[in-house]
């Protein structure tokens, strides 16, 4: 069955700290994924997506994910985390030609100031 | 240039009873999907709408159902509601075959 999990439900980091956010799919055939997140108060929102070609793919405000498809992998990574990055992310994915979006979880994401 | 939009922002219903949820997609978009978001859960896709025609279906039951008009707006319908119904109802709009979708506040439905 097709599924996407993400690593950690709740994650804590102080201002400055380095961000990684797993991602790992179960998928048969091609795969489009995609990061998005929900600031407190917001809606949904596309952070960053990957279709096809480089596999390290850049988004909004400084995040990035990589694709490593041996892995069945797309972490989403921030150099240095922002009190304002506070919110919750979700990872999803879809097939070519399968519109459904099939999402993890989510990752309440915490910066202390 | 306004987003996607859905109406009412909350609903009480009891169970059994019956709702309506209505979806407007964002300007210049003229594919709906439908999600249900359970609390501490990630959006599950119920259906998606295109040219006036259910396009692809998850696995929700036949009490969800579901209606695109010309102008390319949606409407969700829940019947015989059920406790387990109470969630956040999120309606996604896209282009085509275009797979980037953008969702709007969503419906907060309790049933009780």
């Amino acid at each position: 069955a097709q599924s996407v999990s993400q690593h950690n439900h709740h994650v804590i980091l102080s201002e400055a700290a380095s961000l990684e956010l797993g991602c790992n799919y179960s998928y048969g055939g091609t795969v489009n994924l995609f990061w998005y997140v929900q600031y407190p108060g917001q809606h949904l929102q596309l952070l960053l997506k990957y279709f096809s070609g480089d596999p390290l793919v850049k988004g909004i405000k400084g995040f990035e994910a990589e694709f490593i498809k041996s892995k069945f992998s797309f972490n989403l990574r921030k150099p240095s985390v922002q009190w304002s990055d506070t919110a919750e992310y979700f990872c999803a994915v879809n097939g070519d030609s399968n519109y459904q979006l099939i999402w993890g979880a989510g990752t309440k994401l915490i910066i202390k100031p | 240039d306004a987003g996607v939009t859905q109406s009412p922002t909350h609903l009480i219903k009891t169970r059994g009873q019956q709702v309506t949820l209505r979806c407007s997609p964002k300007s210049g978009h003229d594919t709906v999907s439908w999600y249900q978001q359970a609390l501490g859960q990630g959006p599950q896709f119920i259906f998606q709408y295109y040219e006036e025609e259910e396009r692809q279906r998850g696995n929700f039951p036949d009490r969800f159902s579901g209606h695109q008009f010309p102008n390319y707006s949606s409407e969700l319908n829940v019947n015989a509601l059920l406790l387990g119904d109470s969630a956040l109802y999120l309606c996604a709009s896209s282009t085509g075959t275009a797979n980037e979708q953008f969702f709007g506040p969503g419906t907060r439905l309790t049933v009780l």
